[in-house]
């Protein structure tokens, strides 16, 4: 089957633009999260939606960055008045997160260049 | 604060041999832990999950440990191929509300034939 699909895979935008990535999760899937790696590091925890509840947005920057997600389906992940610290590759995950199974399966990431 | 420490160099060994991968934690108390492997430009792909009553995991090639007195987890590789050469990441959750990843900044495992 498909699996974690995400758009733009490159995105150059100018420093002050907003830019909107998206994430398409692995269909069934309740659970969906951001990340984002700099270049060399690890993956820090931006937002995590699971069915209905209210999000986990306990990993946001800044008041710049924002989510949404329609049910279980597509998120979108808006960044506002860009800044060069925002380039990162941006990677979202799904997950079943019923009957013990907790794995996450990561698309291949949106690499955003904030010039 | 929380704090997780992979070997922060690259690991080189001989075809063949085991690879032994370390993840230690402070300031945490993770309900499970999880291996992924992660290749230059593609997201990281899930090994395996181990639960903080469990002491060992193995799936093939791989196996987990994890002490939780230590704050530690090993992950080996047994029988090493030059395919196994990627970056390994460690990360912890606590479960509950959220099931959010903390991630280690990875070990880059370099198999040479």
């Amino acid at each position: 089957g498909a699996g974690v699909s995400q758009s733009p895979s490159n995105k150059v935008t100018e420093k002050g633009k907003d830019v909107e990535l998206r994430c398409d999760p692995i269909s069934g899937h309740t659970a969906l999260y951001w990340y984002r790696q700099r270049l060399g590091q690890g993956l820090e925890f931006l937002i995590y939606f699971q069915g209905n509840s209210a999000p986990d947005k306990s990993g946001l920057p800044s008041d710049r960055f924002s989510a949404e997600r329609t049910g279980e389906s597509v998120s979108t992940l808006t960044i506002q008045r860009t800044q060069q610290e925002d380039s990162a590759v941006y990677l979202c995950a799904s997950s079943l997160e019923r009957g013990g199974s907790y794995e996450q399966y990561f698309g291949p990431g949106t690499r955003l260049t904030v010039t | 604060s929380q704090k997780i420490e992979q070997n922060s160099e690259a690991l080189n060994i001989q075809e063949g041999k085991t690879a032994t991968l370390t993840c230690n934690y402070t300031n945490y108390s993770p309900a499970y832990l999880q291996w992924y492997r992660q290749d230059p430009g593609r997201g990281p792909v899930f090994l395996l999950l181990i639960r903080e009553n469990e002491k060992e995991k193995r799936k093939e090639r791989l196996k987990v440990t994890f002490d939780t007195t230590l704050k530690q987890s090993l992950f080996h590789i047994t029988a090493s191929q030059p395919a196994d050469s990627a970056t390994y990441l460690c990360a912890l959750t606590r479960g509950g509300a959220t099931n959010k990843l903390i991630f280690g900044t990875g070990t880059l495992l370099a198999v040479q034939p």
